[in-house]
């Protein structure tokens, strides 16, 4: 089964910018759109990116998305205390499977 | 007020069944492509499966770990999606959210607030 690979854990002091990166492989990312989720300590998952690089109303612009062949970057500029959560990489894969990705803890230091 | 709200989790024996169903408010669920995902404690989201609109065919597509066991459904007249598991694992024991589609083109825009399924003897 295809995987979308996040590295486990990523930190930043705050202001500071934190990129999480996600990789797949031609038959998700590189030919569908990708999504970010963030979710916070016992609570469900909320949208931050969709279509790869576009933010929903209410995201702040520090949330930012990129996508090149198989991968995608998620970055969080000027880094504040309340970006501390998981975040997770997702898209659909063409052999009719959604995909997450394993998922990436921040840590605001 | 956009809404899903899950329903129907619990504590259930290894090979037995549950139905979870999911109630939508607030948008237009008729056109909505739903799915399921769930989150073993501790773990990651694990993409369980969905269910397009009517007007988009209807049909469900399933992840590997549960296809055969689960079936999704939806009642478009009462605006709620339905889950279906049988032959229960222990390696099904998470919490359950229902959502629009997290993978499509638009993301999930709205999940619920997740039940918690719990798969033990």
């Amino acid at each position: 089964q295809s995987v979308l690979t996040q590295p486990p854990s990523a930190s930043g002091t705050p202001g500071q910018r934190v990129t999480i990166s996600c990789s797949g492989s031609s038959s998700n990312i590189e030919s569908n759109a990708v999504s970010w989720y963030q979710q916070l300590p016992g609570t469900a998952p909320k949208l931050l990116i969709y279509n790869n690089n576009q933010r929903p109303s209410g995201v702040p612009d520090r949330f930012s998305g990129s996508k090149s062949g198989a991968s995608a970057s998620l970055a969080i500029s000027g880094l504040q205390s309340e970006d501390e959560a998981d975040y997770y990489c997702a898209a659909w894969d063409d052999s009719l499977n959604g995909l997450f990705g394993t998922g990436t803890k921040v840590t605001v230091l | 007020e956009v809404q899903l709200v899950e329903s129907g989790g619990g504590l259930v024996k290894p090979g037995g069944s549950l139905r979870l169903s999911c109630a939508a408010s607030g948008f237009t669920f008729t056109n909505a492509w739903m799915t399921w995902v769930r989150q073993a404690p501790g773990k990651g989201l694990e993409w369980v499966g969905r269910i397009k609109s009517k007007t988009d065919g209807g049909t469900a597509d399933y992840a590997a770990p549960v296809k055969g066991r689960i079936t999704i459904s939806r009642d478009d007249s009462k605006s709620t999606l339905d889950l279906q598991m049988n032959s229960l694992r222990t390696e099904d024991t998470a919490i359950y959210y229902c959502t629009t589609d997290p993978v499509g083109y638009y993301g999930g825009t709205v999940w619920g607030q997740g039940t918690l399924v719990t798969v033990s003897s």
